[in-house]
């Protein structure tokens, strides 16, 4: 079945310390996304990729960074520079810009 | 900024009543999703919106897009714990290519 997969579900960083979150997709959808999901709020957009090799900022991305090498994969890496990086991370991804998303279940980061 | 707020931000209904979320924008918008969200689960597409005024039905979920293209609602009738979750709408603005998620209404029903 086609889906987005993220991986881990659950991720434990200490303070100062670099993190991978995994997003592949096999859809062949163009477009993907990342998003933070603060308990009870709603989702903010971190960065955002339309095409292989390109990438843009979203509302938040200060302390993140992503790569888009594949099409399949746009990984998200949460810095040492992100203050507040305990939150729930959603990738996404859409045929097109203006189509609906389909989300991943999503990795919940905690910082000890 | 764009901003997309949502109304109420909770909703608690006994099983069988009606529910409706609304949704307004600061800004005209270009087309509006929305998503539904179980406790603990992650965002799943309902529907698109994209003409003035437009009206469509899902079952017992009816979507409404206003006129002036700055609000819409989720109308559900009926409803059942199986309509448990968040629901949110994402809005785009005219000339913009990034959606903007309203901050939710979290529904819970009582059986």
């Amino acid at each position: 079945d086609g889906g987005i997969t993220q991986s881990p579900k659950y991720l434990f960083r200490k303070e100062g310390q670099n993190v991978t979150l995994s997003c592949e997709q096999n859809l062949n959808h163009d477009a993907m996304y990342w998003y933070r999901q603060d308990p009870g709020q709603g989702l903010r957009l971190i960065y955002y990729s339309q095409i292989v090799n390109d990438f843009q900022k979203g509302d938040i991305a200060e302390g993140y960074s992503v790569s888009r090498e594949k099409k399949e994969s746009f990984p998200l890496t949460v810095t040492s520079a992100q203050k507040n990086p305990t939150a729930f991370y959603l990738c996404a991804s859409s045929i097109q810009e203006f189509y609906g998303y389909t989300f991943g279940s999503g990795t919940r980061l905690t910082v000890v | 900024g764009q901003q997309v707020m949502q109304i109420p931000q909770y909703q608690h209904v006994q099983e069988g009543e009606d529910f409706t979320t609304y949704c307004n924008s600061s800004t005209t918008l270009s087309n509006i999703q929305w998503y539904k969200q179980r406790p603990g689960g992650h965002p799943v597409f309902l529907i698109q919106l994209v003409k003035s005024g437009e009206v469509k039905k899902q079952k017992r979920l009816t979507f409404q897009f206003g006129e002036a293209k700055k609000n819409s609602s989720l109308h559900i009738t009926a409803t059942q714990t199986t309509d448990v979750g968040t629901y949110f709408c994402a809005g785009l603005a005219s000339g913009t290519y990034k959606y903007i998620f309203g901050t939710g209404t979290r529904l819970k029903v009582l059986a």
